[in-house]
């Protein structure tokens, strides 16, 4: 039972590569967040996906794409990436809905480096 | 716009000790806050998630209060072990099932 897998865990890329992190959960749950988390700042919604089929901007999307390509995975995607999108980016899921929500889960993390 | 704080950003204290970590919101619209616990390199873990209508919740040595009131959390570590040296953060949930994160008190416990 893995919970929630995120590839790769380490990326170096070039300024104006693009790249998708994905993400994948076996828990069956319907909500999937992706966050990024810098020094200071905490952990800062970038995209969500209350359900299969929906998408939603956070906190801080710009420069960012995601694809909820079915319940179980939920990509996120840097079409030109930037140095200030050097972060380490966490992928989550929620068991329960709106107003009742009961643990969260998070994946490992990828340390992402744009140079 | 919701804000989430935590005080202090670091904690060092002796094994054994017993220690508290502050967490404050700025809109108590909240449908629940919850407490994690993240190791270096590591994900996050929950730990502990109290109900907007509870008080406090209690998981072995660890007890999280909530007075949504007046916007504010505690997490009480009872007799600290070097084990619990990690990054501790607080979230609260807000409307469309939102996470707001404060910035973490980063604890170490000296043996």
């Amino acid at each position: 039972n893995a919970g929630v897998t995120q590839t790769p865990k380490f990326q170096v890329l070039k300024t104006g590569q693009s790249m998708t992190l994905q993400c994948a959960q076996d828990m069956n749950h319907n909500s999937m967040y992706w966050y990024r988390q810098d020094p200071g700042m905490g952990l800062r919604l970038i995209y969500y996906s209350a359900s299969e089929g929906t998408t939603d901007k956070g906190e801080v999307p710009n420069g960012y794409n995601v694809s909820r390509l079915n319940k179980r995975e939920f990509s996120l995607r840097l079409e030109s990436a930037a140095p200030s999108q050097t972060s380490v980016y966490f992928c989550a899921t929620l068991r329960g809905s709106e107003g009742s929500i009961t643990e969260a889960f998070f994946g490992q993390g990828t340390r992402l480096t744009v140079v | 716009k919701q804000e989430v704080t935590q005080i202090p950003a670091a904690l060092s204290v002796p094994e054994g000790e017993n220690l508290v970590l502050n967490c404050s919101f700025t809109d108590s619209a909240i449908y629940n806050l919850q407490w994690f616990r993240q190791d270096p390199g590591k994900g996050l873990t929950s730990l502990l998630l109290i109900q907007s209508s509870q008080r406090e919740q209690t998981s072995g040595r660890l007890n999280a209060s909530l007075d949504k009131s007046s916007g504010r959390s505690t997490l009480y570590i009872a007799a600290s072990q070097p084990g619990d040296s990690a990054t501790y953060l607080c979230a609260v949930e807000t409307s469309g099932s939102r996470l707001t994160f404060g910035e973490g008190t980063q604890l170490t416990v000296n043996p």
